[in-house]
C-alpha cells in the first residue's frame, strides 16, 4: 500500500475557487468516512482544516469544505486569499491491519 | 489549551542513538493516542507509528517497525520516538500530533524537531 495519490500542484487568482483531489481505493478512501486535510504553510507544523470528510475544526473559514465520491476525496477552497497558499495534505484510515496513509500532497499558488 | 511541546533540534553522526520527546498539556494525556510523523526535506507527511500513553500500546506502521522505537511517560505526559543506530537517511523533521482514534484524523500537532544525521 501506498501514499494516496494527489495532484502536485493547484492554482488560482484570489476570489476564484481551486479543487484538489486525493485519490485511493475501496480499502481506505472509498471505504471509510475517515478523510482529514491538512495545512502546511513552509516551515510551519501541519495544521487541520477538514475531518470526517465534510467537517470543519471550530476556527478554520467556511471557505475550506470536503467531499467524497468513491474512491476520491476532495478538498475545495472557495474565495482564494493569498494566505491560503500552502501545501495541502490528505489523510485516510485504511483499516486496522493496514493503518493509514497521508496523500502525495499538492501545493496551492494563489496567482 | 491543548499544546505539544516537542524537544530540540539535534544534529547527529551516522551510528548515534538518539530519543526526541513530545510533551502535552491541557488535556489528559493518557487518555488519547499520540503519533509520530516524519517529513524528509522537501518531502511529504509519513505515519510512523501511534502509542496509547493510558497502557502504552503501540503501532507501528510497516515502513517504520523495526526502524523505529515509541514509547510514552503518562506520569510526565511525555511521548518520545527514539533510535537506537541513526542512518543519514533519518535527516528529517518529526512530528508529533494527537490522534483522535474514533475517526482517525490528527486535531492537534507539535512544532516539529529537526533531526539532521552526518555520515
Amino acid at each position: 500500500q501506498s501514499a494516496l495519490t494527489q495532484p502536485p500542484s493547484a492554482s488560482g487568482s484570489p476570489g476564484q475557487s481551486v479543487t484538489i483531489s486525493c485519490t485511493g481505493t475501496s480499502s481506505d478512501v472509498g471505504g471509510y468516512n475517515y478523510v482529514s486535510w491538512y495545512q502546511q504553510h513552509p516551515g510551519k507544523a501541519p495544521k487541520l482544516m477538514i475531518y470526517e470528510v465534510t467537517k470543519r475544526p471550530s476556527g478554520v473559514p467556511h471557505r475550506f469544505s470536503g467531499s467524497k465520491s468513491g474512491n476520491t476525496a476532495s478538498l475545495t477552497v472557495s474565495g482564494l486569499q493569498a494566505e491560503d497558499e500552502a501545501d495541502y495534505y490528505c489523510n485516510s484510515y485504511a483499516g486496522s491491519n493496514n493503518f493509514a496513509f497521508f496523500g502525495t500532497g499538492t501545493k496551492v499558488t494563489v496567482l | 489549551e491543548v499544546q505539544l511541546v516537542q524537544s530540540g533540534a539535534e544534529v547527529k553522526k551516522s551510528g548515534e542513538s538518539l530519543k526526541i520527546s513530545c510533551k502535552g498539556s491541557g488535556y489528559i494525556f493518557s487518555n488519547s493516542w499520540i503519533g509520530w510523523v516524519r517529513q524528509m526535506p522537501g518531502k511529504g507527511l509519513e505515519w510512523m507509528g501511534i502509542i496509547y500513553p493510558g497502557d502504552s500500546d503501540t503501532r507501528y506502521s510497516p515502513s517504520f517497525e523495526g526502524q523505529v522505537t515509541i514509547s510514552a511517560d503518562k506520569s510526565i505526559s511525555t511521548a518520545y520516538l527514539q533510535w537506537s543506530s541513526l542512518q543519514a537517511s533519518d535527516t528529517a523533521m518529526y512530528y508529533c500530533a494527537r490522534l483522535v482514534s474514533s475517526t482517525y484524523y490528527f486535531d492537534y500537532w507539535g512544532q516539529g524537531t529537526l533531526v539532521t544525521v552526518s555520515s
